[in-house]
């Protein structure tokens, strides 16, 4: 069975500032995705990044980049220019069904 | 393009009573997932469906959980009796995954169950 662990339970940092979230996983396959989903207080779950395992360039979306270290499965998420609306929670899953605990990412005015 | 809907939004029953939640994926996903996520932790699956078929229950209490997925669209989860732990919010996501990844899911609002 695939484990996700998130060992940052609550971040803070001030707005523009850059924040990088970790993740780290165990898992036996060679092939899957990873995913980091974002989770704003009272709203719905939305996707933020994905990575599949087989490429080795890191994904990038606008302000959000993925370093993924296969080798130390290892999936962190780093958050550029950061802004008051990416306060939420943010949870990593593997393969989009086994997620972390989450972090709780706090962006001060 | 409208999104995951569920219902009711919020519940609020006693122990060893029964409850049920619909969730109704965006029109063509053929994947549905039921999750439980308690306070403070990441979301759990209960079970997802491929189509009207079920591919992994391993982690539904099958003692007091059930869930179907008629027609292979709308779906409802149900626990009877409900127990004190079960207070959590259950979300339902879909996805047009139908091979082995999921490549993305799209969440609804959940429904949170307070069982007192």
């Amino acid at each position: 069975a695939q484990t996700v662990t998130q060992s940052q339970p609550e971040m803070s940092v001030q707005e523009a500032e850059t924040v990088t979230l970790s993740c780290t996983y165990d898992t036996s396959e060679n092939n899957y995705y990873l995913f980091w989903y974002k989770q704003p207080p009272s709203r719905q779950m939305i996707l933020v990044i994905r990575q599949e395992a087989y490429k080795q360039q890191n994904a990038t979306e606008n302000r959000f980049s993925v370093n993924f270290q296969k080798a130390a499965k290892s999936f962190s998420l780093k958050i550029s220019d950061s802004q008051l609306g990416d306060t939420a929670m943010y949870f990593c899953a593997f393969d989009g069904l086994t997620f972390g605990k989450g972090t709780h990412l706090i962006i001060q005015p | 393009e409208a999104g995951v809907a569920q219902s009711p939004r919020y519940k609020i029953i006693e122990k060893r009573q029964s409850v049920a939640f619909w969730c109704n994926p965006i029109s063509g996903h053929a994947t549905l997932y039921w999750y439980q996520q308690i306070l403070g932790q990441g979301p759990k699956l209960l079970i997802q469906f491929q189509n009207n078929g079920v591919v992994d229950d391993s982690q539904l209490p099958k003692d007091r959980f059930s869930a179907e997925r008629l027609k292979g669209v709308d779906s409802t989860l149900k626990i009877q009796p409900a127990k004190l732990e079960d207070s959590a919010v259950y979300l339902c996501a879909s996805s047009f995954a139908t091979g082995t990844f999921t490549i993305e899911q799209y969440f609804g609002p959940g429904t949170r169950l307070t069982v007192t």
